[in-house]
């Protein structure tokens, strides 16, 4: 079975500070997703990594996908109360098949004011 | 377009009790899946289905029947509820399932068993 470890589970930190959240397996993934979570609504995708070693950037957050394919990281630059939320990454098998996805434990992130 | 809608929000079940968990998309996705969502371990693949009359087993497929008789919709049926059911479900759909297509979630239902 494959598993994505995401670390830390939760976070707490003051407006203005950076933060990064890890996602990390033994096994290869064909893709890797983020997606961010309100209270009381699914989850929503923030990006799609594919390419070993690929970065990608969205304002405040950055992505980048590990050269092996088997972690992601997701940096947040000077984080507003906004951010605060569930981060979900999710990885699609290398042997996928019927569109599965493999999701991480997510991080509660928390940014007071 | 309504996206993904779920019914219905929140349910209480009594241990035994049979019930119907409602996935409709307007967006005419070939690709539907269930999840459940419990503290600390992420979402989990129930059911899922690759188009209409195609349906296949996730991780945590005991306990839930699925079938998908149109494209849009994918209902989730507990036979005979357990405590252990008790989570929030999500609904999802995307194109076609590939790697990189976006999935898209419903709202969920908050289901309790007592």
């Amino acid at each position: 079975t494959q598993l994505l470890e995401q670390s830390p589970q939760f976070l707490s930190i003051q407006e203005g500070e950076n933060l990064t959240v890890y996602c990390n397996s033994s096994s290869v993934f064909s893709s890797l997703q983020w997606y961010r979570q309100e209270p009381g609504e699914g989850p929503v995708l923030l990006v799609t990594v594919v390419t070993g070693g690929e970065v990608k950037k969205l304002k405040r957050l950055t992505f980048q996908f590990g050269d092996a394919r088997k972690d992601s990281s997701l940096h947040i630059t000077a984080a507003q109360p906004g951010d605060t939320g569930l981060y979900l990454c999710a990885g699609a098998p290398s042997y996928n098949q019927g569109g599965k996805l493999i999701f991480g434990q997510g991080t509660e992130l928390s940014v007071k004011p | 377009n309504a996206g993904v809608t779920q019914t219905p929000k929140f349910q209480v079940l009594k241990t035994g009790q049979s019930m119907t968990l409602q996935c409709a998309q307007d967006m005419n996705h070939e690709y539907m899946s269930w999840y459940r969502q419990d503290p600390g371990m992420g979402l989990r693949l129930i059911h899922y289905s690759v188009g209409a009359g195609i349906t296949d087993q996730g991780e945590v497929p005991n306990g839930y029947n699925v079938s998908r008789s149109t494209t849009e919709d994918f209902p989730l049926r507990l036979l005979s509820a357990a405590p252990s059911q008790t989570s929030v479900y999500f609904c999802a759909s995307s194109l076609r399932g590939t790697s990189t297509d976006t999935q898209y979630f419903g709202p969920g239902t908050r289901l309790t068993v007592l």
